[in-house]
């Protein structure tokens, strides 16, 4: 079946502009999460939503980044008035259940990332 | 709070050589423990897990064992391939959702 999605795969924008990014998870998963991946760097969390809401938004930067999932399915990354440091690589990832653990329904499957580039 | 530390590479091998990639955590409780893996190109894929102590992940004839006394689970193959080429990365999950993350060790095999 179809992995996760994001679009788009590279995004070029200049200081202090709106960028937006989608994430398509796996069907039927329940759980989204939001990585960003510095070059050279492990990816490091942002966000975490079961369904519709935000379960865990502990790692996002500051209020510049916002995300949403309006429908239990397609997520998008919102960051506002983009500074050079947010180019990165952002990576979104689903799972079927939620759940501490290293259960196989909780199993993480990323998506091949958004390339942002911040001129 | 939680961390995941793997050695820096690249590390460079000859095809069919013994492959070590070391990683340590820092944790409270009793984490899972994941190496992920990108090749050129591809998205992260999970290549094994261990969820409590002295198990051993394996697939593809990589394997790990989880190990609470040393708080390691370091990556190991008898024999790489070219094929093998790629990022892999440590990571834990703990008492939360997330996936906490080493910093990735290239490997470059070399036939």
């Amino acid at each position: 079946g179809a992995g996760v999605s994001q679009t788009p795969s590279n995004k070029v924008t200049e200081k202090g502009k709106y960028v937006e990014l989608r994430c398509d998870p796996i069907s039927g998963h329940t759980a989204l999460y939001w990585y960003r991946q510095s070059l050279g760097q492990g990816p490091e969390f942002l966000i975490y939503f079961q369904g519709t809401g935000a379960a865990d938004d502990s790692g996002l930067p500051n209020d510049r980044f916002f995300a949403v999932r309006p429908e239990g399915s397609v997520s998008t990354l919102k960051i506002q008035r983009t500074e050079r440091g947010d180019s990165a690589v952002y990576l979104c990832a689903s799972s079927q259940t939620r759940g501490v653990g290293g259960g196989r329904g909780n199993e993480q499957f990323f998506g091949p990332g958004t390339r942002l580039t911040v001129l | 709070g939680d961390s995941v530390t793997q050695m820096e590479g690249p590390v460079t091998l000859s095809e069919e050589a013994f492959l070590t990639i070391n990683c340590t955590y820092t944790a409270t409780g009793y984490p899972s423990l994941f190496w992920y893996v990108q090749y050129p190109g591809e998205g992260l894929q999970l290549l094994l897990k261990a969820t409590k102590a002295d198990d051993k992940g394996s697939n593809k004839g990589f394997e790990a064992t989880y190990r609470k006394e040393t708080t390691s689970f370091h990556l190991e193959k008898g024999s790489v391939q070219v094929s093998d080429s790629a990022v892999y990365f440590c990571a834990l999950r703990g008492n939360t959702d997330k996936l906490i993350f080493g910093t990735g060790t290239r490997l470059q095999v070399f036939p």
